[in-house]
């Protein structure tokens, strides 16, 4: 079956850190990946987005993930950590002609020492 | 370009009530998922509607349903709340490859 991990549940770094946040799916071919954020109580915001070409993809707010294929992963990274990025991150996928079914990781919280 | 509205953002009701959610993609948007989020389960698919059918579904009950109109709105009902179906529901709209997601309607089953 088709899964998403995220291993670490809650990380805590110190301001001005930096940041990599782990996820590893399973699936037979390379589907689309994403990395989400959720602040309290609020939606999910798209940081970014991996389809094809270039395995190091840029975001919004300064972050970047790396696709590689052959560890089945996507993780993300910020080289410095601001307070403001206190949030529940989740990478999802979708494999190709799932209409619409985004698979979710169950998440992981980051919370920012000062 | 609006974003995704989604009302109500809140919710109570008691057992054995239902309940509609409705969700407004954004405009040009044809695609719209529906999301249960909760924190034992996490983020579980709905179902997914484009141009008023029902494409996909994931592994809920008949109690839950939904449907599209012509404007691309989407409700989503749920019948005979239980308590178990208290959850933050998130709408996304799609676009050419990329969902976009509202900010959720909280529901409690009381």
């Amino acid at each position: 079956a088709q899964s998403v991990t995220q291993p670490d549940i809650h990380i805590t770094v110190s301001e001005g850190a930096s940041l990599e946040l782990r996820c590893n799916y399973s699936y037979g071919a390379t589907p689309y990946l994403f990395w989400y954020v959720q602040s309290p109580g609020q939606g999910l915001q798209l940081l970014l987005k991996y389809f094809s070409g270039d395995t190091l993809v840029q975001g919004i707010k300064g972050f970047e993930a790396e696709f590689k294929r052959s560890q089945s992963s996507f993780n993300l990274r910020k080289p410095s950590v601001h307070w403001s990025d206190a949030a529940e991150y989740f990478c999802a996928v979708e494999p190709p002609g799932s209409q619409g079914n985004l698979i979710f990781g169950k998440g992981t919280k980051l919370s920012v020492k000062p | 370009k609006a974003g995704v509205t989604q009302t109500p953002r809140y919710l109570i009701k008691t057992r054995g009530q239902q309940v509609t959610l409705s969700c407004s993609p954004i405009s040009g948007h044809r695609s719209v998922s529906w999301y249960q989020q909760t924190p034992g389960q996490g983020l579980q698919f709905l179902f997914e509607y484009f141009s008023e059918t029902q494409r996909n579904k994931g592994n809920f009950p008949g109690r839950f349903s939904g449907r599209q109109f012509s404007n691309s709105r989407s409700e989503m009902n749920v019948s005979t709340l239980e308590l178990g179906d208290s959850a933050l529901y998130l709408c996304a709209s799609r676009g050419v490859d990329t969902q976009y997601f509202g900010p959720g309607t909280r529901l409690t089953v009381l």
